[in-house]
């Protein structure tokens, strides 16, 4: 167990929806991470939050948005869900921001969009 | 920008046999590297990583990797597979900015 939670471990829905993923980190992390992971194009960097404020933006979508919460919280807002946006979402955090942070993954969110 | 190669989608290997898995970094600076795995429906879990302080890293469930600075990789070894070993694995570049991983390779395991 990383210390890392996600919710909920699964969502379907359908094209055109909109759906929210919380994660919450590790007790003491700073800075949380989002990724994707589909078959056809791996694990990829979302977005990165660092005490509540945007630190760094990955390959995301305009029609995907996050947010950090003052409790260190945080959302990722998937909306006008296409087929394609059908992936596992992992939520990631590390005590500091910096690439020599390991960073600790939670179990993901699996979306699949019909 | 840090960008990381694994090179083999897929690997196999017997059990009890050398495991070898490739990457290869690039950066103009010196670099934070990591070896990822991830079993079956889990996140991943980082099995070791490299922030310069030595060259040979140790990691969990025997794997090491080695710090090639002048063939600019970072392969993951385990003398001796096991069954339990099979998941996929991602080597991953850490920058100012998070990580970038690799594609990921898939480790199997042949009994």
């Amino acid at each position: 167990d990383s210390g890392v939670t996600q919710t909920p471990k699964h969502l379907i829905t359908a094209t055109g929806q909109r759906v929210t993923l919380r994660c919450s980190p590790r007790s003491g992390d700073l800075s949380v991470y989002w990724y994707q992971q589909s078959l056809d194009q791996g694990l990829q960097f979302l977005i990165q939050y660092y005490n509540g404020e945007e630190r760094a933006k990955g390959n995301i979508l305009e029609r995907f948005s996050a947010q950090q919460f003052p409790d260190l919280h945080s959302e990722l807002n998937l909306s006008s869900l296409e087929l394609g946006d059908s992936a596992l979402y992992f939520c990631a955090s590390s005590v500091s921001t910096g690439g020599i942070y390991e960073q600790y993954f939670g179990p993901g969110t699996r979306l699949t969009v019909t | 920008a840090q960008s990381v190669t694994q090179l083999g989608s897929h690997v196999s290997v017997s059990e009890g046999a050398l495991v070898l898995l490739r990457c290869n970094y690039s950066s103009s600076v010196p670099p934070y590297l990591f070896w990822y795995v991830q079993y079956p429906n889990q996140g991943l879990q980082l099995l070791l990583k490299y922030t310069s302080a030595a060259t040979l890293v140790k990691g969990i469930n025997g794997f090491e990797a080695e710090f090639k600075k002048s063939e600019t990789s970072f392969h993951l070894t385990k003398p001796s597979a096991h069954m339990s070993d099979a998941a996929e694995y991602f080597c991953g570049g850490g920058g100012a900015d998070g990580l970038t991983f690799g594609k990921g390779t898939h480790l199997i395991i042949q009994p």
